[in-house]
C-alpha cells in the first residue's frame, strides 16, 4: 500500500512564498492530492496532479511532482494569513480507491 | 447545495455505550468513506464502501460497524469494542467513474468519551 510523509511545521510571513513538501511509496498511484483542513473543521480539496505531469499550477498554488524521487510539493505563492491551516498530501490506493493521507503539514502565517 | 453533511458536530459518549454518526450525501456519489483523525495525524480508514449494500474493511475497523442501505447515506456505528473511540470522524464521498478519486469531505464529528 501507499505511505505518505510530510514535514509537521512550516512558519512563513505574510507575503513571502510557502512550499510544502510529501513523499510517497507507491509509484502506481495515478492522482496526488493536496487537502487544506482549517481547524475543527473538514478537507477541502485545493488541487491534484495527474501522475504523467511535471507541474500544475492554479492560480497561487503550482504542485510539482519528481516521479523519480517520488516526492510531491506545494507552493503557495503570496502566502495570507488565511492560508493558516494544516495541509494533506494523499495518494490514490487505486486497488480499493481510498486515499492514504499524509500527517499533514501545519502551515502558520505571521503578520 | 449539494455536498456532504454529518452529524452531530460534537459527540460524547459514557463508556460501554455505542453511539451511530450520521453521514448524508446528495451528490449522486456511488462511493463513501469514513476516516478517522488523532491529534497531530493523518486521516486513518475505517469503512468503505463503493454501492449500495456493499463496504469494505479499512485500516482501523475493528471496533466499528457501518451500513448502506441506501446510496445518500453511510452511517457509522462506534461500539462499546472500540478501546479508544475519542477522535475527529470524518466522511466523504467520490465518484467511481473516471480515473480520478477526488474524494469531497464532510465537516466531521467530534467524539469524546467521557
Amino acid at each position: 500500500g501507499e505511505d505518505v510523509e510530510q514535514s509537521l511545521f512550516l512558519s512563513v510571513r505574510e507575503g513571502d512564498s510557502s512550499v510544502i513538501n510529501c513523499t510517497y511509496t507507491d509509484s502506481s498511484s495515478t492522482y496526488l492530492y493536496w487537502y487544506k483542513q482549517e481547524p475543527g473543521a473538514g478537507l477541502q480539496l485545493l488541487t491534484y496532479i495527474f501522475s504523467n505531469m511535471d507541474m500544475k499550477q492554479d492560480q497561487r498554488l503550482t504542485v510539482l511532482l519528481n516521479k523519480k524521487d517520488k516526492h510531491l510539493s506545494l507552493r503557495i505563492a503570496d502566502t495570507q494569513t488565511g492560508d493558516s491551516a494544516i495541509y494533506f498530501c494523499a495518494g490514490a490506493d487505486t486497488g480499493r480507491r481510498a486515499l492514504t493521507f499524509g500527517s499533514g503539514t501545519r502551515l502558520q502565517v505571521q503578520p | 447545495d449539494g455536498g456532504i453533511t454529518q452529524s452531530p458536530k460534537y459527540l460524547f459518549r459514557k463508556e460501554g455505550q455505542n453511539v451511530t454518526l450520521s453521514c448524508e450525501q446528495n451528490l449522486n456519489h456511488d462511493a463513501m468513506y469514513w476516516y478517522r483523525q488523532d491529534p497531530g495525524q493523518g486521516l486513518r480508514l475505517i469503512y468503505y464502501s463503493q454501492i449500495v449494500n456493499d463496504f469494505q474493511k479499512g485500516d482501523i475497523a475493528e471496533g466499528y460497524s457501518v451500513s448502506r442501505e441506501k446510496k445518500e447515506s453511510f452511517p457509522l456505528t462506534v461500539t462499546s469494542a472500540q478501546k479508544n473511540p475519542t477522535a475527529f470522524y470524518l466522511c466523504a464521498s467520490s465518484t467511481t467513474s473516471g480515473r480520478s478519486n477526488e474524494q469531497f469531505f464532510g465537516p466531521g464529528t467530534r467524539l469524546t468519551v467521557l
